[in-house]
Parts: C-alpha cells; structure tokens; sequence
C-alpha cells in the first residue's frame, strides 16, 4: 500500500481482556518496528522484525506484550489481561532495508491505534 | 545510553517569521538524528536527518536543521513559518549500534496568523 496502515484506530477494552492491534506495512519494507507513546510523551520501542524474524523485543513492557509476523508482512501487537498502565497509542514504522545497527533510512510511521483500557 | 532533550514543551511564533525548534542528544558514537512531525491523531511524519557530511541539512516542507557536534544539538529551522506548521515535533537520535530511534518528548509549535 501506498502507506503504514493500522487498525483498528481505536480501541476500549475493559481491564483484564486480551487484545490485538494489527500493522500493515509498506508493501516491501523488510524492517517494522512497534513504538508506545503514552500521552504527551515521544514514542518509546518495543520491538523489531527484520522480514518474520524478531530481532529485538527488549522494549516490551513485560510477559503480557507479544508480537508476531508470520509471513513477513502484516504484524499483530497482543496485548494479554491488559491493565489501565497499558492505554496508549500504538504505532507501527517500517522501513524499506534490513535495520542493521549503523543503517540509516527513515522509518515510516502508521497513524497508530489508540487504546483505552477501563 | 542515549536520550533526546527537546527543553521547549511549547512554541509560539508568529507568521511570516523564522522558526527554531531546539534539540539536543546525548550519544556514544556518531549518531544519526532525525526530525519528525505529528499533526493531532495521526502518525509520525519524516522531515529530514543528519547521517554525515554537511551541518546543514534540508529537508521536507521547507524545513531545516542545523548539527552541531560541539554542542552535541541538532536544532530544526525554518525561515518563515507558516500557520499549517503548528503541531507536535518530535527529535529522535539513533545511534549507529542501535536499530531503534529514541525520541525526545516533543514540541509543540503553534503559528500564530
């Protein structure tokens, strides 16, 4: 696609439900990259894939968080038993080459899912 | 570890008149910088970065920034600004050992007409 795309853009959950937030990046981007940016804050990482393989979660919170990209493409943020801590804006970035410490190339920012927890 | 200091939660400028948003880091190595832009609800926006050669680097929108490895800042400018530039800017810095950015806590510029 022509852009990050990311759904839903909104989502309420009560405490303690499991949820999944879904990244679709730009067609033939190898890197995606998951942020968390709590209100009035800068984005802070997750976690990275280079094609299906995550390279990187030292940014997940904890246990509850996992991430997935079977296929290379599309990748899902779950959230398990989330908590009122875990509302935030999602945002998903992908970039066109592998993220190699030292590489250089801008990261592509989807318009994120804010989620509200109850 | 690195980090970002955007020391300006807010700025007002008025139309017409040049801009400066102030950013500095704090990196081992050489770092590469970056300036991105957030209009409400919506995702991060890619303006410009610094990898090496030239201090002055140009970028979307009109936009500029300035490295400057001695005060270890990388301020974004512009000449003169524009009512439609009022939103949240955020630095971010990667340094070359790392994959990730780290960004400062942004921003927010307002354009008075």
């Amino acid at each position: 696609g022509a852009g990050v795309s990311q759904s839903p853009r909104y989502k309420v959950a009560k405490r303690g439900q499991d949820v999944a937030l879904r990244c679709d990046p730009i067609s033939g981007h190898v890197s995606l990259f998951w942020y968390q940016q709590a209100l009035g804050q800068g984005p802070e990482f997750l976690t990275y894939f280079q094609n299906e393989a995550q390279l990187d979660k030292s940014g997940l919170p904890s246990d509850r968080f996992f991430a997935e990209r079977p296929e290379g493409s599309v990748s899902t943020l779950k959230i398990q038993r989330t908590q009122q801590e875990d509302s935030a804006v999602y945002l998903c970035a992908s970039s066109q080459g592998t993220a190699r410490p030292g590489g250089n190339q801008p990261q592509h920012f989807g318009d994120g899912t804010r989620l509200s927890i109850l | 570890a690195q980090s970002v200091a955007q020391p300006e939660d807010q700025v007002n400028v008025a139309e017409g008149n040049p801009l400066t948003v102030k950013c500095t880091y704090s990196v081992s190595g050489n770092p590469y910088l970056f300036w991105y832009v957030q209009y409400p609800n919506r995702g991060l926006q890619f303006l410009l970065k610094y990898i090496t050669g030239d201090n002055l680097v140009k970028g979307s929108y009109g936009f500029e920034a300035e490295f400057n490895k001695s005060q270890t800042s990388f301020h974004l400018k512009k000449p003169s600004a524009l009512v439609s530039d009022s939103a949240l800017y955020f630095c971010a810095v990667k340094p070359g050992s790392a994959r990730q950015l780290t960004f400062g806590s942004g921003t927010q510029l307002t354009v008075l007409p």
